[in-house]
């Protein structure tokens, strides 16, 4: 079935340094990738969708500056969360969705915890 | 309003029980339905679709309401296994909104 990594799976940060995620769909081709952001016992939230080649439509109130998206190509996309702050440590996950399958394929989530 | 609203629970029950989740949404121009697992600190995984007929995968069964925008999901026959937290998802055709999740606890 459809895959995708996401790495790291979990990282710790000084507060003002920038950290990326990515993730890669290892055997089909993401053309609309999402991000979605969830702290402890609430739902996940979407942050961003991404079409290949296209700039990333940001959820309201998500700043674009801040969470950085690039999907540059079919199998990969990343998101960089700059100038981390302890209020941005959560857990990141990345969903895939290709042209052919109907479902959406998660990664296995970053937990980013900013010190 | 949530978009997709559960009780969060949570639901303690014993090996065995049946038990429901229940769920409605906001958006009735929404297309697709879905109920995901979420072990803690992990991705969700996709339990069931769910269509207005109704339908069972072994122990689960989930129903769609579309005029009361009303979703549920019956497991019976609860193992300790299906403890974790389930998540209703609906989908306008293009992003999942997802539902903060109701946590199922079963206990031996």
């Amino acid at each position: 079935g459809a895959v995708v990594s996401q790495h790291p799976s979990w990282v710790i940060c000084k507060s003002g340094t920038s950290v990326k995620i990515e993730c890669r769909s290892l055997d089909f081709q993401a053309t609309t990738m999402f991000w979605y952001r969830q702290f402890p016992k609430q739902s996940l939230m979407l942050m961003a969708t991404s079409n290949e080649g296209s700039k990333a439509t940001y959820e309201q109130g998500v700043e674009k500056d801040k969470f950085l998206i690039n999907h540059a190509s079919l199998t990969l996309s990343t998101l960089t969360v700059t100038s981390a702050h302890p209020e941005d440590s959560s857990f990141y996950i990345c969903s895939a969705r290709g042209q052919v399958a109907y479902g959406y394929t998660f990664g296995s989530g970053t937990r980013l915890t900013v010190v | 309003r949530k978009e997709v609203e559960q009780d969060p629970g949570p639901f303690n029950v014993p090996e065995g029980a049946t038990v429901a989740f229940n769920c409605t949404y906001s958006n009735s121009a929404s297309q697709s339905f879905f109920w995901y697992r979420q072990d803690c600190r992990k991705e969700p995984k996709l339990l069931m679709s769910v269509y207005s007929s109704g339908n069972e995968d072994g122990r689960f069964t989930a129903q769609l309401n579309r005029a009361s925008q009303y979703i549920s999901l019956l497991i019976r026959d609860s193992k300790l296994s299906d403890s974790a937290t389930y998540l209703c998802v609906v989908s306008d055709g293009n992003k999942l909104v997802f539902g903060a999740g109701t946590i199922l606890r079963v206990k031996s």
